[in-house]
């Protein structure tokens, strides 16, 4: 089956620690976008990206990091200058630019800190 | 301005009524909208896609659009206990950016 594996589910940061949350897709979408939902609220573009090897921030980049070396994987690594961590991080992707296709998502990852 | 806005709710609604949601959007050429539905603690369930104006039916469901008035809805009719959740409305922008909005809160109340 296609789709969207985000993990783990749950994730606890201790302080001054960095973290990675995998997202890995099988649908070929060229895509990829992480958001960070804090309870009661709408989602918020922490990154994204189009291609391999190209990325851009969203409204709220700082204190994250990605990578895109493959087309199927960009993880989110949450640094320690990210003083606020705790939040539900989603994973999407679409089939790219200029094809006006939704987003899919992951099931996501709940980040705490401890 | 917000690039897509939509009454944050909460929506509540008898067993059986239709419940409509609502949604506009700042970029008027915009062309792709879609309708999210997210279970409390679950990631958004793409439910509708529209294009062109006018209605699109799947099911209980129904998304209008209107660009001229820069507006979107979605009706589910016969709502259902289950339908409670938090209805998330987006909008692919003419540079391609998706915008989400903050999302409804519908209560279905049996």
């Amino acid at each position: 089956d296609g789709g969207i594996t985000q993990s783990p589910k749950y994730l606890f940061r201790k302080e001054g620690q960095n973290v990675t949350l995998s997202c890995e897709q099988n649908l070929n979408h060229d895509a990829m976008y992480w958001y960070r939902q804090d309870p009661g609220q709408g989602l918020r573009l922490i990154y994204y990206s189009q291609i391999v090897n190209d990325f851009q921030k969203g409204d709220i980049a700082e204190g994250y990091s990605v990578s895109r070396e493959k087309k199927e994987s960009f993880p989110l690594t949450v640094t320690s200058a990210q003083k606020n961590p705790t939040a539900f991080y989603l994973c999407a992707s679409s089939i790219g630019q200029f094809w006006n296709q939704p987003q899919h998502f992951g099931d996501g990852t709940r980040l705490s800190i401890l | 301005q917000k690039e897509v806005e939509q009454n944050s709710g909460p929506l509540s609604v008898p067993e059986g009524a239709i419940a409509s949601l609502n949604c506009t959007y700042s970029d008027r050429g915009s062309q792709s909208f879609f309708w999210y539905r997210q279970y409390s603690g679950k990631s958004p369930e793409l439910i509708m896609s529209i294009y062109s104006n006018g209605d699109k039916e799947d099911g209980r469901f129904t998304a209008q659009l209107n660009k001229a008035s820069q507006y979107v809805s979605l009706l589910i009719r016969d709502s259902q206990p289950s339908d409670s959740a938090t209805y998330l409305c987006a909008v692919l922008n003419t540079g391609n950016q998706f915008y989400f909005g903050t999302g409804t809160s519908l209560t279905v109340i049996p």
